[in-house]
Parts: structure tokens; C-alpha cells; sequence
């Protein structure tokens, strides 16, 4: 999905250690999305951006933090990584704060914490 | 709160069978209904969207769902379905009247067998 951009694409981390997953979008679109997708979970939403500068929390947002600096890019960030957040991380984004609007998605970074 | 069923963790068929995939939904207000497509190892895709009109609504690659408000279903099905159409299958629910999140089932996993 040439639109959404995640980087990186796997990454094996130790418990206690930090990083950054970056979305990057070339779609011009308001809103943007993490979730994360586990083994007979669906997708779950961690934190969302309804526009530069703001985010919000979702479904499990604790362990987790964001940032929306600039519009095109939305940042999430594990301070202390913990074993419970080895999973498929998807970042999204949508165009209007309407319900009729789809999301599009990233291919994923797959994060495994030992 | 608006939440969604998807009442078969996994659906093995042979190829050229019919196929359908089940969703039931739960919600006070009206909403949007979409059903997502996750290839192995990628994103996922917006197969259709079901936003109000005619109950029958068709996407791509064949399938087709149908909304079902007294029963608050909306059904995937496929007539015949190929090796291709092996992937993971999810149903979302959005609110109408204004909402930019978007609430998944935990996925159908169908499997396409030779």
C-alpha cells in the first residue's frame, strides 16, 4: 500500500528497551490510526490523531505513547517494552470524521519483545 | 457501545465451493458496516462497504454481503472462491450521524483448500 508507510517492518526488541514506529501517509488524509493485532484479538485501537498537533486514546492505550508533529507522520512510542506487546502493529488513516469513510491501512510491523 | 460478532474463528473450504462468512453487530444508533480482506503477511483491504440504499452490496473479487437490519447481520458470501481468496476477513462497524473510529471482529480465518 504505496499510501501508508510503516518503518520498520520487523524488529525484535529486549524487555526494558525503547523505540519508535514510524506511519508515514502521502494521502493527505485528517486522521490517523495505530492498532494493534493479535492472535484471535482483531484489531485493537491503541491511540488516534484527528489532526496535526492532537491525538487521542483508544481501546488499549496503556504502555503506549503518540505524537502528531506534523500531519503526513504519527509516531508511537513504547518507553519500557514488556513482553505482552510482542504483536502486529497496522497504522491507518481516514479522510473525513465521517462513518462512511474507510481506512487505509499500512502492511504492518511485526514487534517481538523477548 | 457499538460492538461486532463474527461468529467463525476459522472456515475451511474446498475450491469452487460456495462460501459464507458470518457478522452480526450490536449497536443502539444506525452504522456503517465494512468488510476488510488481510492477505498473508500484508494490510488490510476494504472489500466492501455497506453505507445505506439497496441491502445487497457487492465488492471485489466476487464477493458480495447482505445487510440484515432486523437480524443486525451482514453476511459475506462468495458463490465460488479460488486459492487466492485464502486470507483473514474482517468485519467493522462505524456509527453513523459522525465517527472516525472504527470497531473490528476478531477476524474469520478461511482457508481454501485444493
Amino acid at each position: 500500500n504505496a499510501g501508508v508507510t510503516q518503518t520498520p517492518k520487523f524488529r525484535v526488541l529486549k524487555t526494558g528497551q525503547s523505540m519508535t514506529l514510524l506511519c508515514a501517509q502521502d494521502m493527505n488524509h485528517e486522521y490517523m490510526y495505530w492498532y494493534r493485532q493479535d492472535p484471535g484479538m482483531g484489531l485493537r485501537l491503541i491511540h488516534y490523531s484527528v489532526g496535526e498537533g492532537t491525538t487521542a486514546k483508544g481501546e488499549v492505550p496503556d504502555g503506549y505513547n503518540v505524537s502528531r508533529l506534523k500531519k503526513q507522520n504519527f509516531l508511537l512510542g513504547l518507553e519500557s517494552a514488556a513482553p505482552s506487546q510482542t504483536s502486529v502493529y497496522f497504522c491507518a488513516t481516514g479522510r473525513l470524521p465521517r462513518g462512511d469513510q474507510p481506512q487505509h491501512f499500512g502492511d504492518g510491523t511485526r514487534l517481538s519483545i523477548l | 457501545a457499538q460492538s461486532v460478532t463474527q461468529l467463525d474463528s476459522q472456515v475451511p473450504v474446498f475450491e469452487e465451493a460456495p462460501v459464507e462468512l458470518r457478522c452480526n453487530y450490536s449497536s443502539s444508533v444506525s452504522v456503517y458496516l465494512f468488510w476488510y480482506v488481510q492477505y498473508p503477511n500484508q494490510g488490510l483491504q476494504l472489500l466492501l462497504k455497506y453505507l445505506s440504499g439497496s441491502t445487497l452490496v457487492k465488492g471485489i473479487n466476487g464477493f458480495e454481503a447482505e445487510f440484515n437490519k432486523s437480524q443486525t447481520s451482514f453476511h459475506l458470501r462468495k458463490p465460488s472462491v479460488h486459492i487466492s481468496d485464502t486470507a483473514e476477513y474482517f468485519c467493522a462497524v462505524s456509527l453513523q450521524g459522525g465517527s472516525e473510529k472504527l470497531v473490528f471482529g476478531k477476524g474469520t480465518k478461511l482457508t481454501v483448500n485444493p
